[in-house]
């Protein structure tokens, strides 16, 4: 079946550690992002891809870093510069970075930093 | 200031009730896109609906019916007869400047009781 894979679901680190968090699609889609979600908020756009090789700051990206080698695959890195780490991460895929296109998301890691 | 506002943080109904999520958006584009999308306990966003700016009108979808108003700038989503498996946080989202970078309201969260 097509669609968007995050591993693992619950994801425990130490303060000071760089923790990288998977995402994988199959659904050939073209663009890829990352949100980050808080407790009671919207998500908010960390970065995103609209083409291998290539990537793109959204509107939290200081502490976090992406590579986009291949179409299928968008890990995202969380590092100790991040403040505020412990979240719920969620990435998405379109089938291009359009505005009409909907965004299909993967079941999201939880990640708790202490 | 907010694109999107989804002023409900929370609503309780019981079973049959039928309830209103309100969404207010802001754009100057005139042509941009909305979404509805519903995030189960389980984490994972899943897309409801897509509506252009040049299309007013008004879909239903089973018990689900969305009233899109240029004029108020309102993107309303109504559960007929909602059921307990309707209860979710449901996401408005608004798509502009041709590029896929999507604006998410904070969420309502939904509860129905049996």
């Amino acid at each position: 079946d097509g669609g968007i894979t995050q591993s693992p679901k619950y994801l425990f680190r130490k303060e000071g550690q760089n923790v990288t968090l998977s995402c994988e699609q199959n659904l050939n889609h073209d663009a890829m992002y990352w949100y980050r979600q808080d407790p009671g908020q919207g998500l908010r756009l960390i970065y995103y891809s609209q083409i291998v090789n290539d990537f793109q700051k959204g509107d939290i990206a200081e502490g976090y870093s992406v590579s986009r080698e291949k179409k299928e695959s968008f890990p995202l890195t969380v590092t100790s510069a991040q403040k505020n780490p412990t979240a719920f991460y969620l990435c998405a895929s379109s089938i291009g970075s359009g505005s009409s296109y909907e965004q299909y998301f993967g079941p999201g890691t939880r990640l708790t930093v202490t | 200031a907010q694109k999107v506002t989804q002023a409900q943080t929370e609503i309780s109904v019981v079973e049959k009730e039928d309830v209103t999520l309100d969404c207010v958006y802001e754009t100057r584009d005139t042509t941009y896109y909305l979404f509805w999308y519903k995030q189960p306990p389980s984490g994972e966003l899943v897309f409801l609906i897509r509506r252009n700016s040049f299309d007013e009108q008004n879909e239903i979808s089973g018990r689900y019916s969305w009233n899109f108003q240029k004029s108020t700038s309102s993107f309303n989503f109504t559960i007929t007869a909602s059921q307990v498996v309707d209860s979710a946080v449901y996401f408005c989202a608004l798509s502009e400047n041709n590029f896929n970078k999507f604006y998410f309201g904070s969420g309502t969260k939904l509860n129905v009781k049996p």
